[in-house]
């Protein structure tokens, strides 16, 4: 049982590239997360979607967008890479509202 | 605007030395107060919701508590494989997402 898998593990990227993180759920769960997490800093919420065909900006937006692709599939698209991008990248699912997340094991990217 | 204030930011403890960390908070509302664990390198992993306060809850060596504007978590007699980073969240009332503290990082040496 994978639970929650993203890819890349690391990336590097030039300023104003563009990547797609990608995450997978095999828990059958309606919600999905993307956070990113900085030194000193709490994990900061950037976008999530409470179910399949919805999506809805967390607290850090700017720069990101997402696809929920299915209830499976939920990635992050960073269209002009800036260095303040650099940061670790985290999906989590859950079943409803809870706070209860599984989170995937990080996708680690720096941006020149 | 919710706040979440964890501390220590790090803690080394000796093995079999009891401590606590505590997690203030500032949330509209509380829904949750969350626990997590987080190893290098790894993703967070749960550990425990308080809904209200006066709750508890245990796991092996781990103890939460919640009060009305702070939570501990308590650790007795840790081990060397306790050392870690603890996070903690809180989810307001009439939201979906959680407020992260900035976490503890925990050394228990042996």
């Amino acid at each position: 049982n994978a639970g929650v898998t993203q890819t890349p593990k690391f990336q590097v990227l030039k300023t104003g590239q563009s990547m797609t993180l990608q995450c997978a759920q095999d828990m059958n769960h309606n919600s999905m997360y993307w956070y990113r997490q900085d030194p000193g800093m709490g994990l900061r919420l950037i976008y999530y979607s409470a179910s399949e065909g919805t999506t809805d900006k967390g607290e850090v937006p700017n720069g990101y967008n997402v696809s929920r692709l299915n209830k499976r599939e939920f990635s992050l698209r960073l269209e002009s890479a800036a260095p303040s991008q650099t940061s670790v990248y985290f999906c989590a699912s859950t079943a409803g509202e809870t706070g209860e997340l599984f989170f995937g094991e990080g996708s680690r990217l720096t941006v020149l | 605007e919710d706040q979440v204030t964890q501390s220590p930011e790090a803690l080394r403890l000796q093995e079999g030395e009891s401590s606590s960390l505590n997690c203030s908070y500032t949330v509209s509302g509380l829904r949750g107060l969350f626990w997590y664990r987080q190893d290098p390198g790894k993703g967070p992993e749960f550990l425990f919701t308080l809904y209200s306060a006066g709750e508890e809850k245990e796991k092996e060596r781990l103890k939460a508590t919640l009060t009305k504007k702070e939570s501990f978590l308590h650790i007795t007699a840790p081990k060397p494989e306790d050392s870690a980073t603890y996070l903690c969240a809180g989810q307001r009332g009439s939201a979906r997402q959680l407020t992260f503290g900035s976490g503890t990082q925990l050394t228990v040496l042996p």
